[in-house]
């Protein structure tokens, strides 16, 4: 049981190019997360899915873009990656929405230059 | 809107020590779940309070949810170095989404 698992671990870009974060859970889990987290900001949402074919903003979406590709998989695009988008990108997913514990990736740590 | 504070934001200890984080709303939460991450790692969910006043405790851990429901604490009994890492609260808020405190970072020193 590999939990909740992210791809790559490190990435830096230049300004402007894109990339995609893979998320993959085992635990047949409905509902699924991306999160970042910068220094003294806690965690912030930027994109969630309550269920296999739905997904809905969070507080910080802009410039982000999501898929979910099927009920274990949960990616997250940067189509044209800024310095602000540094950042550690974290996935979680839990059984349900709200009220459910979240189970977390060991994150992505990026890099934009 | 919704505003949840979390204090202090950052406190050094010396082992043996008792430590004690706030998370304080200003409206009535569903829920409360408090969550640990150690330095380079990802959050770790510890315990989910529901109901007016309970308490949980976790070895050397206890888990408050205020009487109102506006406001909950982790208090750890006699600090460990395995204790450092940042605590954060989180409530079920619009949408039944997460919305996590900005954290507490404990340091322990022997």
């Amino acid at each position: 049981n590999a939990g909740v698992t992210q791809t790559p671990k490190f990435q830096v870009l230049k300004t402007g190019q894109s990339m995609t974060l893979q998320c993959a859970q085992d635990m047949n889990h409905n509902s699924m997360y991306w999160y970042r987290q910068d220094p003294g900001m806690g965690l912030r949402l930027i994109y969630y899915s309550a269920s296999e074919g739905t997904t809905d903003k969070g507080e910080v979406p802009n410039g982000y873009n999501v898929s979910r590709l099927n009920k274990r998989e949960f990616s997250l695009r940067l189509e044209s990656a800024a310095p602000s988008q540094t950042s550690v990108y974290f996935c979680a997913s839990s059984v349900g929405g709200g009220g459910y514990e979240q189970y977390f990736g060991p994150g992505t740590r990026l890099t934009v230059t | 809107g919704q505003q949840v504070m979390q204090i202090p934001q950052y406190q050094h200890v010396q082992e043996g020590e008792d430590f004690t984080t706030y998370c304080n709303s200003s409206t009535t939460l569903s829920n409360i779940q408090w969550y640990k991450q150690r330095p380079g790692g990802h959050p770790v969910f510890l315990i989910q309070l529901v109901k007016s006043g309970e308490v949980k405790k976790q070895k050397r851990l206890t888990f408050q949810f205020g009487e109102a429901k506006k406001n909950s604490s982790l208090h750890i009994t006699a600090t460990q170095t395995t204790d450092v890492g940042t605590y954060f609260c989180a409530y079920t808020g619009t949408a039944s989404k997460l919305t996590f405190g900005t954290g507490t970072r404990l340091q322990v020193t022997l």
